[in-house]
């Protein structure tokens, strides 16, 4: 079963404004949440991560939200710039399993000029 | 700066072969993990370890093994590939500080025909 799923297999969107993608999970016991990016022939690369103790976090232009009750995060970059075209996937891990990590499918990000 | 190496980036392999992925890391990690991507299907977890000589089977171990003899090398092996692990292959390190943040390596484009 997929439990950490993204829903929106693309975006796109206009440089300058917001872009906003969602994940949803379904294991009450993660806790905590992590953002990679991942441009083509390369390795995915950490962006930001947030624990469950928190409900925000904020690095530069990303920006993490944590909703427990809903079991949904998702991540707000502003303003949007070409290069952060990329894929961006969505991990959770539980204490429980150290630091193994379950990805959702990834969304594909395009910022068009 | 952690870095993750792998020894191939493209790979080409005719079905039935025993195929060998290497990846190596620099940066002392007790934790080591094997995945695939796929389109649509995200990151999955084929093999873990937490330390040498130690493995874990992931999501999807069926047709893979793995190999930790050093702490900084680990190893998957398709013991017979087949065209349906035609995939990237993505190996990733981490430590055990608790932030579970993982750091890929570039990935090897596997194609079996």
């Amino acid at each position: 079963d997929q439990q950490v799923k993204q829903n929106s297999p693309s975006l796109s969107v206009q440089e300058g404004r917001i872009s906003i993608l969602n994940c949803d999970y379904t294991n009450s016991m993660f806790d905590y949440f992590l953002w990679y990016k991942k441009y083509p022939a390369e390795g995915p690369t950490f962006l930001i991560s947030i624990s469950s103790i928190k409900d925000k976090n904020e690095d530069g232009r990303f920006t993490v939200f944590l909703n427990k009750s809903a079991k949904h995060l998702s991540l707000h970059i502003v303003p949007s710039q070409p290069g952060d075209s990329a894929v961006y996937f969505c991990a959770a891990s539980k204490e429980t399993s150290g630091s193994r990590l379950t990805f959702g499918e990834g969304t594909q990000l395009t910022v068009n000029p | 700066d952690v870095k993750v190496t792998q020894s191939s980036r493209y790979l080409v392999k005719r079905t039935g072969e025993k195929v060998f992925l290497e990846c190596v890391q620099d940066m002392d990690h007790e934790n080591m993990f094997w995945y695939r991507q796929d389109p649509g299907l995200g990151l999955r977890l084929i093999y873990f370890s937490y330390d040498v000589k130690m493995k874990e089977k992931g999501d999807i171990p069926e047709g893979y093994s793995v190999s930790r003899e050093k702490k900084e090398r680990f190893s998957l092996i398709l013991e017979s590939a087949s065209t349906n692990q035609t995939s990237m292959y993505l190996c990733a390190s981490s430590g055990s500080g608790g932030d579970n943040e993982q750091f890929f390596g570039p990935g090897t484009r596997l194609t079996v025909l």
